[in-house]
């Protein structure tokens, strides 16, 4: 039963411009959500967070908007930069416990 | 500079052996998770410790097992290895800041 769902499994994005990346969760007791960012051969490194209480956290290019009506969360990234090319798990929290949606991964183009 | 130090990074089992993954952070944590992710999937929590002397099951606990007599270390043992264990594994720890977990590199285990 995966509480946490990203539907879009990859995005390519020309540099610059805005990376929008989407997530869903059926657990209305989440306490918070994150984003992590994931290198291959290295593991997830987290990336920005927000609380179930509040509906926007910002942080330099990075962004995360809650919807808690509709159970959506979703990351933007502006300007988009190669260096952002990685997977992007969206995860929520309960009790010390994250759940892990099953990522999308990021193609930042020239 | 260490931080979440997992050994080994590769290793290939038969089916029915077993192993222990190591896993050791400097950071003073209390909590620490073992994740593992298979191709295509998010990362699935098999055990967790919220301090010395305490573990608990997560989503994926079975043919897993776990300790953690210090605060440093938490080693994931698989006992009797199927194919379906086939996975990279993650061990991860956290201050307690609401799900800022610190990863380690992570350990391919392949069962033949």
């Amino acid at each position: 039963d995966q509480q946490v769902k990203q539907n879009s499994p990859s995005l390519s994005v020309q540099e610059g411009r805005i990376s929008i990346l989407n997530c869903d969760y059926t657990n209305s007791m989440f306490d918070y959500f994150l984003w992590y960012k994931k290198y291959p051969a290295e593991g997830p490194t987290f990336l920005i967070s927000i609380s179930s209480i509040k509906d926007k956290n910002e942080d330099g290019r990075f962004t995360v908007f809650l919807n808690k009506s509709a159970k959506h969360l979703s990351l933007h990234i502006v300007p988009s930069q190669p260096g952002d090319s990685a997977v992007y798990f969206c995860a929520a929290i309960r009790d010390y416990k994250l759940s892990f949606g099953a990522g999308t991964t990021v193609t930042v183009r020239a | 500079n260490a931080g979440v130090t997992q050994t080994p990074k590769f290793r290939i089992l038969k089916i029915g052996q077993s192993m222990t993954l190591q896993c050791t952070q400097d950071m003073n944590h209390n909590y620490m998770y073992w994740y593992r992710q298979d191709p295509g999937m998010g990362l699935k929590l098999i055990y967790y410790s919220v301090g010395a002397g305490i573990t608990d099951k997560g989503e994926v606990p079975n043919g897993y097992n776990v300790s953690r007599s210090t605060t440093e270390d938490f080693p994931l043992r698989l006992e009797l290895a199927a194919p379906s264990q086939t996975s990279v594994y993650f061990c991860a720890s956290s201050p307690g800041s609401p799900g800022e977990l610190f990863f380690g590199e992570g350990s391919r285990l392949t069962v033949l």
